[in-house]
């Protein structure tokens, strides 16, 4: 079965400073990886996802993502982050396409001015 | 087409009644999850939907849930005889098959008092 690890449960950060959410993943098998962001009182968006190839993915609002598949590691990066970034990051893993999504904890980003 | 659309965004029951909730995918889309999310954690999978039919469930859809897609379009989620544990957000995602990225509605949150 697999399961996914998000190791801060809250990170706090000035504005303009970059940023990493970490993310760890386990798998017997080959998987897919998923970040997304949550405003509160709402759905779900895709940030960036791993499917397969290279291993850093670029997503939207200036995110990416580094794949490591011998650390079993898929964390989330920004170089700079703006206010509007204050939101919950969910880390997630997907066994084939389609196929149900396993969630970590998420973290809460804060971004102070 | 907007996105994959939930109602209502917020229902507020009594324990021991029961409530339905709607979700509406994506047209194209012929999966649909569902899943729970409670507060200060990751959304946990429920059930899914291919077309019309319920491909699985998790165990923590107990007997007093019951989710249909009698179409293959919508999908409704029943709570019945609702516990004050059912208090939740109760997400509704659509992707097509053969594809890894599910998009997600805003949520309903449910409140049992």
């Amino acid at each position: 079965a697999q399961s996914v690890t998000q190791l801060d449960s809250q990170v706090p950060v000035f504005e303009e400073a970059p940023v990493e959410l970490r993310c760890n993943y386990s798998s017997s098998v080959s998987v897919y990886l998923f970040w997304y962001v949550q405003y509160p009182n709402q759905g779900l968006q895709l940030l960036l996802k791993y499917l397969s190839g290279s291993t850093l993915v670029k997503g939207i609002n200036g995110f990416e993502a580094e794949f490591n598949k011998s650390q079993t590691s898929f964390h989330l990066r920004k170089p700079s982050v703006h206010i509007s970034d204050t939101a919950e990051y969910f880390c997630a893993v997907t066994r084939g396409q389609g196929g149900k999504l396993i969630f970590g904890q998420g973290t809460e980003l804060s971004v102070k001015p | 087409d907007t996105g994959v659309s939930q109602n209502p965004r917020h229902k507020i029951t009594k324990r021991g009644q029961n409530v339905t909730f709607r979700c509406d995918p994506i047209s194209e889309h012929n999966r649909l999850y569902w899943y729970r999310q409670t507060l200060g954690q990751g959304p946990e999978f429920l059930t899914y939907f291919q077309n019309e039919a319920q491909l699985e469930k998790s165990r923590l859809l107990s007997d007093r849930f019951s989710a249909e897609r009698p179409k293959g379009s919508f999908s409704t989620l029943e709570i019945q005889r609702t516990e004050q544990g059912d208090s939740a957000m109760y997400l509704c995602a659509s992707s097509l098959a053969g594809t890894a990225e599910a998009f997600f509605g805003q949520g309903t949150r449910l409140t049992v008092v």
